[in-house]
C-alpha cells in the first residue's frame, strides 16, 4: 500500500516555465488537496477537491490549475512559474471529510529561478 | 474563514521534561482538531485528534485539551524524548467547507 505518491521529489523551473506536480492516491480516497509550505507560513491550502470531477479554490489559488478526472489522480499544474512560488507542496487525501485523518505525500521541493 | 493561531513557534526542552503546545481558533461552529507531526524531510502525520464534543484525549505521552468556551487546545508531550523533535501543527475544521486549516507549526526541539 503506497499511499500518497508526489512525483517529482525535486524540481528546479525557470521563471515562465509551467509544470504539472504529480498526486496519486491508492486508498480510495474521495478527498484529496494540494498545500504549499513556506518558512513560518505553515501549511497554506491551494485547492482540493471532493470527488471526481469536482474542483474548488483555496486560500491561495493564483498561478496554479488543478484537475480531478479519476480518484486517484489529482495534479497541480503551474501555468506561468514565478519565483514567489518556490515551496515545498504537498499533497493530501483523505477517505471521507476532513474530519478523518488526511495521508500526506513526501512533498515536492520547487525552486524557481 | 477560519484562523488559526499556534504558539510558542519553537520550543525547547530538556529529555525528559514536558512540551505543551497551545493553539486558538476563530470559528466557534469548528468541530475537529487534529495535531501533525512533521519530521525532517517527510509530510505531517496525524499524531492526534480531538472532536468538539470531548474535553480531552489521551494516547500514551501524547494528550490533547479543547477548551470550546474559551475557543484553544492544546497539546501536551510528556516524558520527552529525543525523537519527539519534530515541527508540530495543530489544525481546526471549520463550518461551511470542507477543509483544514493550519497552525504556522511549532518547532520542538528535544536534547
Amino acid at each position: 500500500n503506497a499511499g500518497v505518491t508526489q512525483t517529482p521529489k525535486f524540481q528546479v523551473l525557470k521563471t515562465g516555465q509551467s509544470m504539472t506536480l504529480q498526486c496519486a492516491q491508492d486508498m480510495n480516497h474521495e478527498y484529496m488537496s494540494w498545500y504549499r509550505q513556506d518558512p513560518g507560513m505553515g501549511l497554506r491550502l491551494i485547492h482540493y477537491s471532493v470527488g471526481a470531477g469536482i474542483t474548488d479554490q483555496g486560500e491561495v489559488p493564483n498561478g496554479y490549475n488543478v484537475s480531478r478526472s479519476t480518484t486517484e489522480d489529482f495534479p497541480l499544474r503551474l501555468l506561468s512559474a514565478a519565483p514567489s512560488q518556490t515551496s515545498v507542496y504537498f499533497c493530501a487525501s483523505s477517505y471521507e471529510e476532513w474530519n478523518t485523518e488526511a495521508f500526506f505525500g513526501q512533498g515536492t521541493r520547487l525552486t524557481v529561478v | 474563514g477560519e484562523n488559526v493561531e499556534q504558539h510558542p513557534s519553537t520550543l525547547s526542552v530538556q529529555e525528559g521534561d514536558s512540551a505543551v503546545i497551545k493553539c486558538t481558533y476563530s470559528d466557534s461552529a469548528s468541530n475537529y482538531f487534529p495535531w501533525y507531526k512533521q519530521e525532517l524531510g517527510k509530510g505531517p502525520q496525524l499524531i492526534i485528534d480531538i472532536r468538539s464534543n470531548v474535553g480531552e484525549k489521551k494516547d500514551q505521552r501524547i494528550a490533547v485539551t479543547l477548551n470550546k468556551t474559551a475557543k484553544h487546545f492544546s497539546l501536551h508531550i510528556t516524558e520527552t524524548q529525543p525523537e519527539d523533535s519534530a515541527v508540530y501543527f495543530c489544525a481546526a475544521m471549520g463550518s461551511g467547507y470542507s477543509t483544514l486549516t493550519f497552525g504556522k507549526g511549532t518547532m520542538l526541539l528535544v536534547s
